[in-house]
């Protein structure tokens, strides 16, 4: 079993839908919780963080964690042909020999259409 | 304020070959860890260096090496290419002191081709 499952896609929406992307975790010592954008042929760029449970909201960005099953979601509201991207999910340990490291999920690929 | 840099951005390579990238991290950052990503994948750990030495190893074999200078800068070496090492590796810097998960900056990588 992999550490992180993130469900690839692809998935494709017109413009001004609400986007649900989620991923599922094994290790329960997983702390920090991010979403990365990548576009195509480029480095991921850091979109969201949660440290521990929670939700975080920014703008039209929205991050939920939920460490007693192990998921984690980011919903996009008003999607917008600009956050056609690859979404890739990332966790890291808050110590332990593991630290410093993330484990990614594969990404999902999403496509707004306009 | 510079960002990650990564040199090549693109290599092609012979199997059997050896081929060395290079990353400069953000300024302030003191600690590199270098990914690679397959196509149609998420990026997988291959180690971390601070202080000049290898502090985390993912599991990657002893073809992949590293190198970290006095200056913070680093370098990946992988010999005796596969075909299946081809795919984007990418370099990303940190702070050591006062670490967060958030804290990383991903350069925007090096595709390497191995035909």
């Amino acid at each position: 079993q992999k550490e992180v499952e993130q469900d690839p896609g692809p998935l494709s929406v017109p413009e001004g839908a609400i986007v649900s992307l989620n991923c599922t975790y094994s290790n329960s010592a997983f702390q920090y919780f991010m979403w990365y954008r990548q576009y195509s042929r480029k480095g991921p760029e850091l979109l969201m963080y949660t440290y521990s449970s929670g939700n975080k909201e920014d703008g039209r960005f929205t991050a939920q964690v939920d460490k007693s099953s192990k998921y984690i979601s980011l919903f996009i509201r008003d999607s917008q042909p600009s956050d056609s991207a690859t979404y890739l999910c990332a966790m890291s340990a808050q110590r332990g020999s593991t630290l410093g490291r993330l484990y990614f999920g594969r990404g999902t690929q999403l496509t707004v259409w306009p | 304020d510079a960002g990650v840099t990564q040199s090549p951005t693109h290599l092609i390579k012979t199997r059997g070959q050896q081929v060395t990238l290079r990353c400069s991290p953000k300024s302030g950052h003191d600690t590199v860890s270098w990914y690679q990503q397959a196509l149609g994948q998420g990026p997988q750990f291959i180690f971390q260096y601070y202080e000049e030495e290898e502090r985390q190893r993912g599991n990657f074999p002893d073809r992949f090496s590293g190198h970290q200078f006095p200056n913070y800068s680093s370098e990946l070496n992988v010999n005796a290419l596969l075909l299946g090492d081809s795919a984007l590796y990418l370099c990303a810097s940190s702070l050591e002191r006062g670490w967060v998960g958030y804290g990383y900056t991903f350069g925007s990588g090096t595709r390497l081709t191995v035909v």
